[in-house]
């Protein structure tokens, strides 16, 4: 079975600095998909990132970039230029690819970017 | 952009009581989800939904537990007795296949009492 472990419960930086959240997994399957989700306040689900297991090269969306690591099964995300907007819980999850497509979730980071 | 919409935003109930939530996934999504989340406690798939029938469920998705999409556009999950650690948000999500990434809606804050 996969498992998804985020080891930072709660994380402050000043804004405009910048911060990596880490998300190692565990699992036997060679092809999967692992994303970012972001959770404000108002508890919505937000996509932040996506990366394919299969793609050497790390995916990035603007300020966010990710550090995918296969051998060491470590997936950790990097917000550069901190906003205040980006005070959220952050969620790494884990996808395997085949039949069934259920999202593995970690246990969640807490962000904090502080004025 | 189209997004993924849920009703009620919240939901109070008695125990014992049933409950459906409903959700209207983006149109050209075709995979369906249900996840919950006890506040402070990790998320949990429950159940998808392909093809107008389910693909997979997770031990939390007992015979209290059903999906439907009784019309082509809302997909309802129907907890039939509830109890008092069924109080979770629920987040209805799809995708417009198996490997596509899912979008999830604002979520049903179900409280039960």
């Amino acid at each position: 079975a996969q498992t998804v472990t985020q080891s930072q419960p709660e994380m402050s930086v000043q804004e405009a600095e910048t911060v990596t959240l880490s998300c190692t997994y565990d699992t036997s399957e060679n092809n999967y998909y692992l994303f970012w989700y972001k959770q404000p306040p108002s508890r919505q689900m937000i996509l932040v990132i996506r990366q394919e297991a299969y793609k050497q090269q790390n995916a990035t969306e603007n300020r966010f970039s990710v550090n995918f690591q296969k051998a060491a099964k470590s997936f950790s995300l990097k917000i550069s230029d901190s906003q205040l907007g980006d005070t959220a819980m952050y969620f790494c999850a884990f996808m395997k690819h085949g039949i069934n497509y259920q999202l593995i979730w970690g246990a969640g980071t807490k962000l904090i970017i502080k004025p | 952009e189209p997004e993924v919409t849920q009703t009620p935003s919240h939901q109070v109930t008695q125990m014992g009581q049933e409950v459906i939530l409903r959700c209207v996934p983006i149109s050209n999504h075709l995979y369906f989800y249900w996840y919950r989340q006890i506040l402070g406690q990790k998320v949990e798939f429950l159940v998808s939904f392909y093809n107008n029938e389910i693909s997979e469920k997770s031990e939390i998705f007992d015979d209290q537990f059903s999906v439907e999409r009784p019309d082509g556009s809302n997909f309802t999950l129907k907890i039939r007795s509830t109890k008092l650690e069924d109080s979770a948000m629920y987040f209805c999500a799809g995708g417009a296949s198996g490997s596509d990434t899912q979008y999830f809606g604002p979520g049903t804050r179900l409280t039960v009492l």
